[in-house]
């Protein structure tokens, strides 16, 4: 496509509830990247993949998050048993190899 | 892993100046060293690039420096505008991109 769409926009849910956040990068983009931002933080590193593989796990803030990306394109984040602080906007970007990232425009997730 | 430091969380000043961003950074010289734009309420849009071997780089308004020896990049905005107003931050590649808290300016009319 002609940039990252991620989807929702926004998610509204529940304390306990699994959520499943959708990244879809730019067409032959090879990384992809998970962040988090809480209103007026920076952005918090959670995933980065090269292709399929993710050979950075490290940003995932507990055992409750996992994402996977498959086909090299389409990337899912999700969140189990979802806690108020897990109430930000996550943002995908890609972009090739290490160059010039594209973002998304968020999902806005509020856990109530 | 690398960490990121950015000057003065905001930056006010008035239309026509020059405002100018600090982005240091311990460890490693990364690769490349990128700056982004990000308006409230939206993903961060990427401004510019610049490689280690280059010393400067200039897109329109905006200049970007970067000194590996003092591990520091200057980012530039010549006769700033209202509509400048925006976080900016600063990015490292080492094997994944890493950001700066962020420096958010404010140009007054």
């Amino acid at each position: 496509g002609a940039g990252v769409s991620q989807s929702p926009s926004n998610k509204v849910t529940e304390k306990g509830k699994d959520v499943e956040l959708r990244c879809d990068p730019i067409s032959g983009h090879t990384a992809l990247y998970w962040y988090r931002q809480s209103l007026g933080q920076g952005l918090e590193f959670l995933i980065y993949f090269q292709g399929n593989s993710a050979p950075d796990k490290s940003g995932l803030p507990s055992d409750r998050f996992s994402a996977e990306r498959t086909g090299g394109s389409v990337s899912t984040l999700t969140i189990q048993r979802t806690q108020q602080e897990d109430s930000a906007v996550y943002l995908c970007a890609s972009s090739l190899d290490l160059g010039s990232a594209f973002f998304g425009q968020g999902t806005r997730l509020t856990v109530v | 892993s690398q960490k990121i430091e950015q000057n003065s969380e905001a930056l006010n000043i008035q239309e026509g100046k020059t405002a100018t961003l600090t982005c240091n950074y311990t460890n490693y010289s990364p690769a490349y060293l990128q700056w982004y734009r990000q308006d409230p309420g939206r993903g961060p849009v990427f401004l510019l690039l610049i490689r280690e071997n280059e010393k400067e780089k200039r897109k329109e308004r905006l200049k970007v420096t970067f000194d590996t020896t003092l591990k520091q990049s200057l980012f530039h905005i010549t006769a700033s505008q209202p509509a400048d107003s925006a976080t900016y931050l600063c990015a490292l590649n080492d094997y994944k991109l890493s950001f700066g808290a962020g420096t958010t300016v404010t140009v007054r009319a």
